[in-house]
């Protein structure tokens, strides 16, 4: 069974202040996905990862694919009180067309 | 706004009973997904179906079952329903169902007492 373990949990952090998430897994993934959950929505997708070694940034956030596909990790620069929701990275599964979640970390930012 | 409708956003239920829950994808999208979140197992995907045909299983129970219709809106049925089901059931639909990126609806949020 494929898995993804997602690290920290949880991680509460005061604004400016700068964080990396991980997204750790045992398989490979052809990609992975990072979405952000807000309380009360579903998630929404910030980012596709796909070539090993790929590094994509988004403003503030910066995510990077391991060179051998199994793992991925999301850095935040100077976060800001609007960064805090459900992080979760995704991948497809051995299925071939679903997409499974690792179970999240939740960043808490405040001012 | 995903483009995902939800329906209900809320759902009080009992023990035994069985609920409907409705998804309607984004316009143009042939694929829905319905996965399950609950704080101690996450996000756990349950079913796919593509343009009408069911596509991939997952953790889904015997008591669920789903379908998509000619319309492509889809129901997830819950059937016997427990004190463990109580959870936010998803919805999300992407355009053909392969690695492309997924839109979520709201949620319909689950409690069963």
């Amino acid at each position: 069974t494929q898995l993804l373990e997602q690290s920290p949990q949880f991680l509460s952090i005061q604004e400016g202040e700068n964080l990396t998430v991980y997204c750790n897994s045992s398989s490979v993934f052809s990609s992975l996905q990072w979405y952000r959950q807000e309380p009360g929505e579903g998630p929404v997708l910030l980012v596709t990862v796909v070539t090993g070694g790929e590094v994509k940034k988004l403003k503030r956030l910066t995510f990077q694919f391991g060179d051998a596909r199994k793992d991925s990790s999301l850095h935040i620069t100077a976060a800001q009180p609007g960064d805090t929701g459900l992080y979760l990275c995704a991948g497809v599964g051995q299925a071939g067309t679903a997409l499974i979640f690792g179970k999240g970390t939740t960043l808490s930012v405040s001012s | 706004d995903s483009g995902v409708t939800q329906t209900p956003k809320h759902l009080i239920t009992a023990t035994g009973q069985r609920v409907t829950l409705r998804c309607s994808p984004r316009s143009g999208d042939l694929s829905v997904y319905w996965y399950q979140q609950s704080l101690d197992q996450g996000l756990q995907f349950l079913i796919q179906y593509y343009n009408g045909e069911e596509r991939a299983k997952g953790n889904i129970l015997e008591r669920f079952s789903a379908q998509q219709f000619p319309d492509l809106h889809s129901e997830l049925n819950l059937s016997s329903l427990e004190l463990g089901d109580s959870a936010l059931y998803f919805c999300a639909s992407s355009v053909a169902g392969g690695r492309e990126k997924l839109f979520f609806g709201s949620g319909t949020q689950l409690s069963v007492l």
